[in-house]
C-alpha cells in the first residue's frame, strides 16, 4: 500500500533549527518531495531526494533513507516567513502512471 | 512569464448547481492534475491529464468531471452529485506524470451558499 506520515505541527523560535520528519511506505519507491505552503496559496517545490543522502540548498536541507523509509526537512536560521505547512510527497503506483502522494503537511509556526 | 492560472479566487455554489473551475497554463507542460484540500489535509487526487483528449479518475474522483480539450486548460467542473464541495482546489503541472515536481495555481476557494 502507499502511506505518508509527518507530524501536524510543530513550534520553534526565530533563528533556530527544526527537523521535520516523513516516514513512507510505498511500493516502487522512486524519489520523495517537499513543497512548502503558506495559508490559502499554492504549495511552491522546496526539494526533491532520489538517492540516500543529505541535499543541502541555502537555509534548507533535505536527507532520504530509502532503506528505513523516511526524510526530513531541515531548516536553519529560522525565520518568521517560515511559518507554514511543510508537505512531504512521493509518487506512487497507480495503473500505467506514478501520481505524487501527499501526507497531510506539517504546520510550522515560527515564534519571535 | 509563464505560468499556471486558476479561476475564480473564490467562488460560491449554490445547492444543485454545477460550477466550473478554470486552469490554464502556458508552461508547455503536457500533464496536468486537479487536487482537493480540506483545512489541516493533505492534496488529494481528483483527476489527472497526461495528454490532450485522455484523463484519468485520481482517488476522489467521484461528483467531478473534467475535459483536455487543449493542451494549455483543464477545467474541473464540481457537480450537483458532490455533496461535500467545500474545500481548496488546486490546479497543477508538470513536463510529465513520473517524478516530475509539480507546478500549482493559486488556489480556488470554493464554498457552498
Amino acid at each position: 500500500g502507499q502511506n505518508i506520515d509527518q507530524p501536524t505541527e510543530m513550534t520553534a523560535t526565530e533563528g533556530a533549527i527544526v527537523q521535520i520528519n516523513c516516514t513512507y511506505q510505498t511500493s516502487g519507491f522512486n524519489g520523495l518531495f517537499w513543497y512548502q505552503q503558506h495559508a490559502g496559496e499554492a504549495p511552491t517545490f522546496l526539494s526533491y531526494n532520489v538517492l540516500d543522502g543529505l541535499e543541502e540548498k541555502g537555509r534548507f536541507s533535505s536527507f532520504l533513507s530509502r532503506s528505513k523509509g523516511y526524510s526530513y526537512l531541515l531548516l536553519k536560521e529560522l525565520q518568521m516567513k517560515d511559518s507554514a505547512s511543510y508537505l512531504c510527497a512521493a509518487p506512487l503506483s497507480s495503473g500505467s502512471a506514478r501520481q505524487l502522494t501527499f501526507g497531510s503537511g506539517t504546520q510550522l509556526t515560527v515564534l519571535p | 512569464d509563464g505560468g499556471i492560472t486558476q479561476s475564480p479566487k473564490y467562488l460560491f455554489r449554490k445547492e444543485g448547481q454545477n460550477v466550473t473551475l478554470s486552469c490554464e497554463q502556458n508552461l508547455n507542460h503536457d500533464a496536468m492534475y486537479w487536487y482537493r484540500q480540506d483545512p489541516g489535509q493533505g492534496l488529494r487526487l481528483i483527476y489527472y491529464s497526461q495528454i490532450v483528449n485522455d484523463f484519468q479518475k485520481g482517488d476522489i474522483a467521484e461528483g467531478y468531471s473534467v475535459s483536455r480539450e487543449k493542451k494549455e486548460s483543464f477545467p474541473l467542473t464540481v457537480t450537483s452529485a458532490q455533496k461535500n464541495p467545500t474545500a481548496f482546489y488546486l490546479c497543477a503541472s508538470s513536463t510529465r506524470t513520473t517524478n516530475e515536481k509539480l507546478f500549482f495555481g493559486s488556489g480556488t476557494q470554493l464554498s457552498v451558499l
